[in-house]
């Protein structure tokens, strides 16, 4: 099942550009939302974390905007720089049940 | 602070033979996972273990696949037989509570590749 959809499934940015990405839920139970960064060969790292009573949060060059009413939560990569460039998952959690997105590879060009 | 260990980094087996996975969290965390990451999908919830007891393995094919955690610190994953779906890297994580949500920490997998 399911049930948390992400898109794009790939993207390309040129360096200093903004990278979106998109994740909508269907469970409203989901209390925390995280996003994780892969580079290949390696395991998911936390990258960003929001819970459903705040509308964005913010981390350097990377933002979290959250809507609950519409069930959709996006990732904003600010000046996107050729070292972003990984695959990116959106995921949400409640009670320590974690579900994840499909994935959104990002290359941004120098 | 080491993160999650896991071993092996790679695996080839013939469909049908056994295999066998080990991973050993941060120390201190209580709640271990193992995942199975599909190439091109993002990770699947196989088993997750709160110390040494299981929480929830609805996930899991328990007629091939099994998992256990003694001692409430490192933990197997083994395959047995194996198939040709079941290619894909295997995850482990580890998690800590913060500020009322577990965050969860990964290892960096074992990719196995049955032929």
């Amino acid at each position: 099942q399911q049930q948390v959809k992400q898109s794009p499934q790939s993207l390309i940015v040129q360096k200093g550009g903004i990278s979106i990405i998109n994740c909508a839920y269907e469970n409203t139970a989901f209390d925390y939302f995280p996003w994780y960064q892969q580079f290949p060969g390696k395991g998911p790292a936390l990258l960003i974390a929001i819970r459903p009573d705040v509308s964005e949060k913010k981390e350097g060059r990377f933002t979290i905007s959250f809507n609950k009413s519409a069930k959709q939560f996006s990732l904003h990569i600010m000046d996107s720089q050729p070292g972003d460039s990984a695959t990116y998952f959106c995921a949400a959690s409640k009670n320590n049940d974690m579900r994840f997105g499909a994935g959104t590879r990002l290359t941004v060009k120098p | 602070e080491a993160g999650v260990a896991q071993s092996p980094r790679y695996k080839i087996i013939e469909k049908r033979q056994s295999v066998a996975f080990w991973c050993n969290p941060i120390s201190g965390h209580a709640t271990l996972y193992w995942y199975q990451q599909i190439l091109g999908q993002g990770p699947k919830l196989l088993i997750q273990f709160q110390n040494n007891g299981v929480v929830d393995d609805s996930q899991l094919p328990k007629d091939r696949f099994s998992a256990e955690r003694l001692k409430g610190v490192d933990s197997t994953l083994k395959i047995q037989p194996a198939k040709l779906e079941d290619s894909a890297v295997y995850l482990c994580a580890s998690s800590l509570m913060v500020a009322g949500f577990y965050e969860q920490y990964f290892g960096p997998g074992t990719r196995l590749t049955v032929t």
